[in-house]
């Protein structure tokens, strides 16, 4: 299954909205994860099954999502927020990660 | 406090062989799959090798399968990835990661330890 991640950077400002999209080559119900990766750190789970917020997740993040398109939504931006973000499958092996998307915060 | 902690990382050669070992504390290691992760200088992440809380499945990808195997001691709470045949694009940091059981995300992660193929 390829997942595709879009865009694959961007750049916003502090207080701002941004919307990451991530799409499955087919259908995996909401068998999806979102992952946040700082430079030089090991990647943190943000949301799992596509929607539900990992424990100590900021409510900032949220993901929605089924079948073959899925999207992380980050409001309110804070500077800590510069990081890269994955989306990764989980309905069969081989669990196949987006290529990332870079967000810059000005 | 849960904790991952990768080692065994080094420089090797084309055609070279390595074991990765993976420390894990701070919960009941026996009753989680186990997944390895790696990532290429600049790159995005790829997912390698699973094994089930038993040892008894495991899964490889496609770039791997053949070469690499992955093992573990409940008993000593430890996760293994040996590869064989190495080449250059293996050269990567790996990562050990928790697989949990609900949506099956991977929920905590090692520093990682990196694995160059050089000549």
């Amino acid at each position: 299954i390829q997942m595709t991640q879009s865009p694959s950077s961007l750049s916003a400002f502090v207080g701002d909205g941004v919307t990451i999209t991530c799409r499955a080559s087919q259908g995996i119900s909401s068998a999806l994860a979102w992952y946040q990766q700082e430079p030089g750190r090991a990647p943190k789970l943000l949301v799992y099954s596509a929607s539900i917020l990992q424990s100590g997740v900021p409510s900032r993040f949220s993901g929605t999502g089924s079948g073959t398109d899925f999207s992380l939504t980050i409001s309110s931006l804070q500077p800590d927020d510069s990081a890269t973000y994955y989306c990764q499958q989980l309905n069969s092996y081989p669990y196949t990660f987006g290529q990332g998307t870079k967000l810059e915060i000005k | 406090e849960v904790q991952l902690v990768e080692s065994g990382g080094a420089l090797v050669h084309p055609g070279g062989s390595l074991r990765l070992s993976c420390a894990a504390s701070g919960f009941r290691f026996s009753n989680y799959d186990m997944n390895w992760v790696r990532q290429a200088p600049g790159k995005g992440l790829e997912w390698v090798s699973f094994i089930s809380d038993s040892g008894s499945t495991t899964y490889f990808a496609d770039s791997v399968r053949g070469r690499f195997t992955v093992s573990r001691d409940n008993a000593r709470n430890s996760l293994f990835l040996q590869m064989e045949s190495l080449r250059a694009d293996d050269t990567a940091i790996y990562y050990c990661a928790r697989e949990v059981v609900v949506g099956r995300p991977f929920d905590y992660w090692g520093p990682g330890t990196l694995v160059t193929v050089s000549s």
